[in-house]
């Protein structure tokens, strides 16, 4: 069964910091992790993905790290703002019989102080 | 990116009645979406994968007789939660695979309360 290990279960970060949140997986249909990004009351968004075919994609204040060997990646916010301030999950991709399933993280609910 | 859009976003029934759900891919075709659940403060909880023209594969535990699933078109499927009673009170959540690719886009989600 795949599983997708996600810490921390909560952070709180000071305006400015870094926000670090990191996921292990044991096995994959291929190698996609998307991070989603939710907010009370809302369905999750799309915040940024990697294949990795490199170790690193940075969008704007958002990079994953990923370390195949270790199966591990993680989601770094620079600048942490207040805004930024929801629950995070990552996912990882399990392969069905009519396509692929994500299997999401426990979450992170991040609070950044101002 | 792509438009999932899920309706309504909140529903209140009382017990014994039968609430349903769309999700609809607004500008992109998906043979399979994915009906998921979520308590408050917890992850999401994939129920099913509905697929276009058969019958939907239900997740471990979930009962299909109380969650009806349907997938009619290109564009839209429908959860239909049957005699819902009050632990049926849930957050439910529709998504889409874009391009059949493993990336996901999410409906606005339902918030379900059954009284």
């Amino acid at each position: 069964q795949q599983q997708v290990k996600q810490s921390p279960q909560s952070l709180i970060v000071q305006k400015g910091g870094i926000s670090i949140i990191n996921c292990a997986y044991e096995n994959t249909a291929f190698d996609y992790f998307p991070w989603y990004q939710q907010f009370p009351g809302k369905g999750p968004a799309l915040l940024i993905a990697i294949r990795p075919d490199v170790s690193e994609k940075k969008e704007g204040r958002f990079t994953i790290s990923f370390n195949k060997s270790a199966k591990q990646f993680s989601l770094h916010i620079m600048d942490s703002q207040p805004g930024d301030s929801a629950t995070y999950f990552c996912a990882a991709p399990l392969l069905m019989e009519y396509g692929n399933k994500l299997v999401f993280g426990a979450g992170t609910i991040l609070r950044v102080k101002s | 990116g792509a438009v999932v859009s899920q309706h309504p976003s909140r529903v209140i029934c009382k017990s014994g009645t039968s609430v349903k759900i769309e999700c609809r891919s607004l500008d992109f075709q998906a043979t399979t979406m994915f009906w998921y659940r979520q308590f408050p403060k917890q992850s999401l909880m994939l129920m099913a994968t509905s697929n276009e023209g058969s019958k939907a594969t239900y997740e471990q535990g979930v009962e299909k007789d109380k969650f009806l699933i349907n997938h009619a078109s290109l564009t839209l499927s429908t959860l239909t939660v049957t005699s819902a009673h009050p632990e049926d009170s849930s957050f439910y959540i529709c998504s889409a695979p874009f391009r059949g690719e493993a990336e996901a886009f999410f409906g606005q989600g339902t918030r379900l309360t059954v009284v």
